[in-house]
């Protein structure tokens, strides 16, 4: 069963970046079969779909936050991470790791626990 | 692009049925039938109920089911547990771009 787990610090300072992780367990993230990426929640706010990423190294951003965002991966440490630079207090939130698969991508399928960062200096 | 409208709480006695409803604009929806709705236990993975408005992944008992009309889509579970109690998010996919989505606000739900 495929299961995903985040890590990374939980607090960053304003204006450094962000830096998380996702470990898959269960299958190659290298397979053509899915799509990674991340999706996170602010306190008291709604669900955001930041960035995703294909095993061919095709990246998807959300546009608000393209230019900010570099989602990569590992296949030798079944990884793949994000980066989200010059952060503020509006990127305090709870990140998940999702996995798609490549002929549902209309619905993020399988969820990690998440991780709360916090921005504050 | 705001968030779909949930209702903030529902509440239902064991064995009873709840309805969720999930409420937004036509370019929410994209004129797509992609609606898809999440489980969430506080501190675990957010779990898929139901994907394209009404099919269930391998696993998710019947109890839950999905529907929708005009711009409204619907999470109805049947025969309420206590394990029923957690946050419920409906997702729809609007099609403007690739991976482009709008998340509910939430829903709490309690087994009374």
């Amino acid at each position: 069963q495929l299961q995903l787990q985040e890590s990374g610090p939980g607090l960053v300072k304003p204006s450094e970046t962000l830096s998380l992780t996702c470990t898959v367990s269960g299958d190659s993230i290298s397979s053509s079969t899915y799509y990674w990426g991340w999706i996170r929640q602010p306190p008291g706010k709604g669900l955001e779909w930041i960035g995703s990423i294909y095993y061919s190294g095709s990246t998807y951003y959300n546009p608000s936050l393209k230019s900010r965002v570099t989602i990569s991966m590992d296949t030798s440490k079944n990884r793949f991470s994000l980066k989200l630079n010059s952060v503020t207090a509006a990127d305090t939130a709870v990140y998940h790791c999702v996995l798609w698969f490549g002929y549902l991508l209309s619905t993020p399928f399988s969820w990690g626990q998440g991780t709360l960062v916090t921005v504050s200096s | 692009q705001s968030a779909l409208t949930q209702p903030r709480s529902v509440s239902g006695s064991p064995g009873q049925s709840v309805t969720i409803s999930c409420t937004g604009t036509n370019s929410d929806f994209g004129g797509y039938d992609y609606v898809s709705w999440y489980q969430h236990h506080p501190g675990q993975a957010p779990k898929l109920l139901t994907y394209d408005v009404n099919k269930r992944p391998s696993g998710v008992q019947d109890r839950f089911s999905g529907s929708k009309s005009g711009n409204t889509a619907s999470l109805t579970i049947s025969g309420l547990k206590a394990e029923d109690e957690a946050d419920y998010y409906c997702c729809s996919y609007t099609g403007s771009y690739t991976f482009n989505y709008v998340f509910g606000t939430g829903t709490k739900v309690t087994v009374l």
